[in-house]
């Protein structure tokens, strides 16, 4: 099973509010990622956790604030967002260094943000 | 550094008919290659993987890809098409000498598959 779940599939909100991305896989993946897609567009990478610490963060603004509580969740805390901030956000796992530098990476089905 | 190209933003091509997605790739070292698929409004979904041996990789779907050191390619190809096939197909690369905890990708630019009845 090469599974990743993303809730929700859809969130809309306001430049004030605060929103979290939840993403979790159970295929004992130590990798996570964050990556922000703009329409037809390549994913950027956003984070990166490596065995629950944060391994890259692509100088992405702190209004973007991730959270790895354990090996199968990672979370995306939103505060104070842009309208450009608007996109489809993907999370993916891999096996990290248990996968070599081969490592292939599986990605969930997103969030699509709409921020007003 | 390392660095992907789609030459094509769109490919057409008639069901039944044999598909080509072009992709070129630029690494320091030896590369790691990656082709995903995805559907509108969908995550990415992962076909196939050159890694090493044999350049001719099998994948999902009836998906392969051809490694070709000299030229610096990776094309994906598919015998016949289908309709279904019509995605957004993205080729990755990763530099061998990229030795960190996790992998990080680079995606090209993406080529828009439409397959036609």
């Amino acid at each position: 099973d090469t599974e990743v779940t993303q809730t929700p599939k859809h969130l809309v909100m306001g430049m004030t509010n605060k929103k979290s991305l939840k993403c979790e896989q159970h295929m004992g993946h130590r990798a996570m990622y964050w990556y922000k897609q703009k329409a037809k567009k390549p994913p950027e990478l956003m984070f990166v956790y490596s065995y629950e610490k944060l391994s890259i963060n692509e100088s992405v603004p702190s209004r973007f604030s991730p959270e790895c509580p354990n090996s199968s969740l990672l979370n995306l805390h939103l505060h104070a967002l842009q309208p450009e901030d608007s996109a489809l956000y993907l999370c993916a796992s891999s096996k990290g260094l248990a996968g070599g530098p081969g490592d292939t990476q599986y990605f969930g089905p997103g969030t699509r943000l709409t921020v007003l | 550094a390392q660095s992907v190209a789609q030459p094509e933003d769109q490919v057409n091509v008639a069901e039944g008919n044999p598909l080509t997605v072009k992709c070129t790739y630029s690494v320091s070292g030896n590369p790691y290659l990656f082709w995903y698929v995805q559907y509108p409004n969908r995550g990415l979904q992962f076909l196939l993987k050159y890694i090493t041996g044999d350049n001719l990789v099998k994948g999902s779907y009836g998906f392969e890809a051809e490694f070709n050191k000299s030229q610096t390619s990776f094309h994906l190809k598919k015998p016949s098409a289908l309709v279904s096939d019509s995605a957004l197909y993205f080729c990755a690369v990763r530099d061998r000498k990229n030795t960190g905890t996790a992998s990080k990708l680079t995606f090209g630019t993406g080529t828009r598959l439409q397959v036609t009845l």
